[in-house]
């Protein structure tokens, strides 16, 4: 089946620890993308890979790193620095980015930070 | 950044009954896309719009793009007790590198059976 996945579905974490979130797709697509989303909120984009080895920051990137060395594979890694790094985040992928390509979402990994 | 302004925020309808729901903008968009999220899940893709004026249908769901290219909304016809969630719009811009979508806040769908 193709799809995009996320592991874990929950994860928790003490204060000041580093954590990394997963996302694959075998949809073979260009682009990846990871949101945060809290409560009441719409989602807001960290970070962008149009490309292999490429990437850009969204809106919200403080706080949060990731690397691109597989076309399959996109990891998020949320850092201490992050001050409010409880919450649920989303992985998408689309064929392209750019107009006309939609994006797919994963599953999702709660993230709580204690 | 760009925000959407979608309504409304929360709806409670009895099972039968249509539902209408919309999001505008104060900028143009060339791509609309519509999603549905179920509580601790992640968004799935239900109605992608490309032209202004587009009117697409995705069984009992409808969505327009706006013929001004800042507005869209999504009509549910004769809802059922699974269309609960929360809908989300977004919209997409063209031009130079902006590949960044754009999400309206969402409304809480609530069906009673």
């Amino acid at each position: 089946d193709g799809g995009i996945t996320q592991s874990p579905k929950y994860l928790f974490r003490k204060e000041g620890q580093n954590v990394t979130l997963s996302c694959e797709q075998n949809l073979n697509h260009d682009a990846m993308y990871w949101y945060r989303q809290d409560p009441g909120q719409g989602l807001r984009l960290i970070y962008y890979s149009q490309i292999v080895n490429d990437f850009q920051k969204g809106d919200i990137a403080e706080g949060y790193s990731v690397s691109r060395e597989k076309k399959e594979s996109f990891p998020l890694t949320v850092t201490s620095a992050q001050k409010n790094p409880t919450a649920f985040y989303l992985c998408a992928s689309s064929i392209t980015a750019g107009t006309g390509n939609e994006q797919y979402f994963g599953p999702g990994t709660r993230l709580t930070v204690t | 950044g760009q925000q959407l302004n979608q309504s409304p925020q929360s709806m409670f309808i009895q099972e039968g009954e249509d539902v209408s729901m919309n999001c505008t903008s104060s900028s143009i968009f060339n791509t609309w896309l519509w999603y549905k999220q179920d509580p601790g899940e992640g968004p799935v893709l239900l109605i992608a719009l490309y032209k202004a004026g587009e009117l697409t249908s995705n069984g009992r769901l409808t969505a327009q793009f706006g013929i001004t290219r800042k507005d869209s909304f999504l009509n549910i016809s004769a809802s059922i007790p699974s269309d609960v969630g929360i809908y989300f719009c977004a919209g997409l811009n063209s031009g130079g590198s902006n590949y960044k979508l754009t999400f309206g806040k969402g409304t809480l769908l609530t069906v009673n059976p």
